[in-house]
């Protein structure tokens, strides 16, 4: 079936550094891929998506494209700050339904 | 727009009772789907109801089950809670389309005792 896997985490780093988190999911079909965030005691915020290959998601800082040959989606951004502090999630969509299937999540802790 | 509502936000909640909880899409979105989040099992499907029709349907027992108006508005419900009820219930709206970006609101925190 239908699969997303992501780096786990925690991820720890300090205000300004360059974040990378990992994403690569199964080639069923042809998914929109997306990220979420979520704050605490807070619903998943959409991040970005991308619809098709070499599409580019971006949002507040935040990038992720859609690689079909390396069935990827890593979300980066040059200079984190504290305020993104937050568990983030990839998903992909697509299939016989119209579900979103999601990695398990990375929490990132920006420290000032 | 106003975004998607649920209540209650808190729910406490003694194994065998039942609960019902409610979701408002965004005004014009069709398609409502339920996701379940547990620290252990992450995000799971429940289901996803479009024009008051099930569409779609996770792998969970029949205990859990949901419905929508003709409003759009949705209501899950879980008979016989178990302590691993014990979750987030987010709720996420569409227009329905293929594909279409989810919208999620801000979940019903279950806690079963």
């Amino acid at each position: 079936g239908n699969s997303v896997t992501q780096m786990e985490g925690p991820v720890t780093l300090s205000e300004e550094a360059f974040l990378t988190i990992n994403c690569t999911y199964t080639a069923t079909g042809y998914p929109s891929l997306f990220w979420y965030v979520q704050y605490p005691g807070e619903g998943l915020q959409l991040l970005l998506k991308a619809t098709k290959a070499d599409d580019k998601g971006s949002n507040k800082g935040f990038e992720a494209t859609y690689r079909k040959e390396t069935t990827s989606f890593h979300l980066e951004k040059g200079s984190v700050q504290v305020s993104d502090s937050a568990v983030y999630f990839c998903a992909r969509s697509g299939g016989s339904n119209y579900k979103l299937t999601f990695g398990k999540g990375t929490l990132l802790t920006v420290n000032p | 727009k106003a975004g998607v509502t649920q209540t209650p936000r808190y729910l406490i909640k003694t194994r065998g009772q039942q609960v019902t909880l409610s979701c408002s899409p965004i005004s014009g979105h069709r398609s409502v789907s339920w996701y379940q989040q547990t620290p252990g099992q992450g995000l799971q499907f429940l289901f996803e109801y479009f024009s008051e029709t099930q569409r779609n349907k996770g792998n969970f027992p029949g205990r859990f089950s949901g419905r929508q108006f003709s409003n759009s508005r949705s209501e899950m419900n879980v008979s016989t809670l178990e302590l691993g009820d014990s979750a987030l219930y987010l709720c996420a709206s569409s227009s329905g389309t293929y594909q279409e970006t989810q919208y999620f609101g801000p979940g019903t925190r279950l806690l079963v005792l």
